[in-house]
This record gives C-alpha cells, structure tokens and sequence, in this order.
C-alpha cells in the first residue's frame, strides 16, 4: 500500500499567521498523462471531511483562496496563508491514484 | 446540490450483520463512481470499498473483504453496504463518498456519515 506520511501532526498557529502541513507518498502519484491524484480535505470538528483541493493544487468551489497546494511526484504541501479561527480541525492528504486509496494520519491545526 | 445521506448505522454484536445506505440527489449518480470510508472513533480515515458506475466492478480493503459488499441500485439514487461477521474493529462512522467519473479518487463530496457500534 502507498503510504501517506504527513507532517507536523499537530499545529497550534497564532490568527493571522501562516500555515504549512507536508504530506509525502511512497510512490509517486502521477499517472501517464500527467494527472496527480492528491487531494487535500478538512475536518472540522464533530463535522464529515470537506474537499479543499484536488489534483495537487486545483482549489474546490467555496474554498477562500489563503488555502493552496503545491507539489509534485511524491512531495505535497498545503499552505494556508492566513490562518482563521474557521480554520482550527484535522488536515488529511489523500492518494487516489494507486488501490487502496490511503490518507495520512492527519495535521490537527489549533490556534495558539 | 449533491447531498449523500446514509442510514443503517446502530448497535451491532460481534459476529452479527448490517446493512447501510446512502441515498444520493443533486448529481447523476449513475455516472459516477461511489466509495466508503470509515473512521474509528477519534481515529482517522480509512477507504472501505468502491464501486464502479454500472455496479459490475467492485473492490474492497483487504480489512473487509469477505465479509463486506458493496452495492448500488441507479433506479433509486442509492448506494449500500452489507456488512457481515462484524468485528469490534469495524466500530467507525462510515462515509458515503462520491468518487469521479474514473476509477481514481476524487472524493469530491462526503455524506454526514452514520455510525456503527460493534458490542456486545
């Protein structure tokens, strides 16, 4: 299975300030024609995982634009520029390009 | 909108059966793969199985197969899981999740999710 290493696992962040979380696979999640199946979703509290961003750094309809992905083969960051009070619950990366589908162990993100 | 909704979750022994559903709206659920996902309590995510568009291909984590399947019926929006011989470890809420018009997994929209408790 692809394993999907994420870092740090906790993140207290000061309002305003910016966030990382890094997510690396175990094998690379490109396909032949270019596609990468890295997804990013959010979970708040109590709540079902919301989708971010797709394909590495495609932002989801709704999702303010402090949120961005970067990355590429087997190296993935999620950056928030401006971290919100909106924004505190668990981070997961996911691969859907290889069976079985794995997500990391999830960034829990706190305000300081 | 797409929404997902499931029902079926509740208070199961060990060794005994269920089944969940998801009933979909807001989409052409018949063009797209469908997928759950568990996550134990205070854990994280796990992919369960999927399904493709027309129900004849399925695949399932080797943590179920055997004892879960997977379904759909496209004439009534809705997607299932039988869940059979159940395990304390099966204990999670379980996700109805939209996959994409591929095999690869987009995840795009996520039910509430319905929560399985295995005990006895």
């Amino acid at each position: 299975d692809v394993v999907m290493t994420q870092s740090p696992l906790s993140l207290p962040v000061t309002l305003g300030q910016p966030a990382s979380i890094s997510c690396r696979s175990s094998q690379s999640l490109v396909l032949g024609d270019g596609n990468t199946y890295l997804n990013w979703f959010q979970q708040r509290p109590g709540q079902s995982p919301r989708r971010l961003i797709y394909k590495v750094s495609n932002r989801d309809s709704g999702v303010p634009d402090r949120f961005s992905g970067s990355g590429s083969g087997t190296d993935f960051t999620l950056k928030i520029s401006r971290v919100e009070a909106e924004d505190v619950g668990v981070y997961y990366c996911m691969q859907g390009r290889h069976y079985p589908y794995t997500f990391g162990q999830g960034t829990k993100l706190e305000i300081k | 909108e797409v929404q997902l909704v499931e029902s079926g979750g509740g208070l199961v022994q060990p060794g005994g059966s269920l089944r969940l559903s998801c009933a979909a709206s807001g989409f052409t659920f018949s063009s797209y793969w469908m997928h759950w996902v568990r996550q134990p309590p205070g854990k994280g995510l796990v992919w369960v199985s999927r399904i493709n568009t027309d129900g004849s291909t399925t695949t399932d984590a080797d943590s179920v197969r055997g004892r879960f399947t997977i379904s759909r019926d496209n004439a009534k929006n809705t997607l299932y899981l039988q869940m059979s011989s159940l395990r304390a470890e099966d204990a999670a809420v379980y996700f109805c999740v939209r996959g994409g018009e591929t095999i690869y997994g987009e995840f795009d929209y996520w039910g509430q999710g319905t929560l399985v408790t295995v005990s006895s």
